[in-house]
């Protein structure tokens, strides 16, 4: 079964607006990684935060990583039309060394 | 250039002849996985492999071998593809398990 669950599942949004989109995972972990793909392309790691971080930035990415809720957050600023794509967060538990991805979030980014 | 590469990209197959998916990298990682991807499924596991010699199933092995002989190496052999196995797969590696993995470009298998 799927440990990261996104939300929403579709979001689309005006360029220059900020799109958020949210992880829930089930268990402990020792990391959470965003990934962006590209319609039919492969997958670009984007943040990876540990289980003891709070807050990680990349550029115009912000992430966050409740642990309590066990739920994370990927923001992106003043959103691209090349920001156009799937997200996708995937977890690695506590005890593992693999990741386990969610289905995804697809952002549409309207000119 | 540091990369993932995957031969081939598409193949259409038939039920029954065996085939193998090729997955080389060239950045030493001591860690390679495959991953199958369905509509509405995200990404799931097939199999991985921490270092030579060493690999281990995923979330979804039937129907898969693998095999790491060389570091840099990691082929998906399928036996006796069926249909159910069409989908995109993606190889990917990294320096250890649990890190930031480099995705290959993915190949688009059809099985009729």
């Amino acid at each position: 079964s799927q440990q990261g669950e996104e939300d929403p599942q579709a979001l689309s949004i005006q360029e220059g607006e900020n799109a958020t989109m949210n992880c829930s995972y089930k268990t402990s972990i020792n990391n959470l990684q965003w990934y962006r793909q590209n319609s039919g392309r492969g997958l670009v790691h984007l943040i990876l935060i540990r289980s003891n971080e709070r807050e990680k930035h990349s550029g115009r990415l912000r992430v966050t990583l409740d642990t309590s809720k066990k739920s994370s957050s990927l923001l992106i600023t003043a959103s691209r039309a090349a920001d156009t794509a799937s997200y996708f967060c995937a977890t690695v538990l506590s005890n593992d060394y693999k990741l386990s991805f969610g289905a995804g979030t697809t952002v549409t980014v309207r000119a | 250039e540091a990369q993932v590469t995957q031969n081939p990209r598409y193949l259409i197959t038939v039920t029954g002849k065996k085939l193998t998916v090729t997955c080389s990298q060239n950045m030493n990682h001591e860690y390679m996985s495959w991953y199958r991807q369905d509509p509405g499924l995200g990404l799931r596991q097939i199999y991985y492999s921490m270092n030579v010699e060493v690999t281990d199933k995923g979330d979804v092995p039937e129907g898969y071998k693998v095999s790491r002989k060389e570091k840099r190496n990691f082929p998906l052999i399928l036996e006796s593809p069926s249909p159910n196995q069409t989908s995109l797969y993606f190889c990917a590696s990294s320096f250890v398990g649990g890190g930031e993995q480099y995705f290959g470009p993915g190949t688009r298998l059809t099985v009729t």
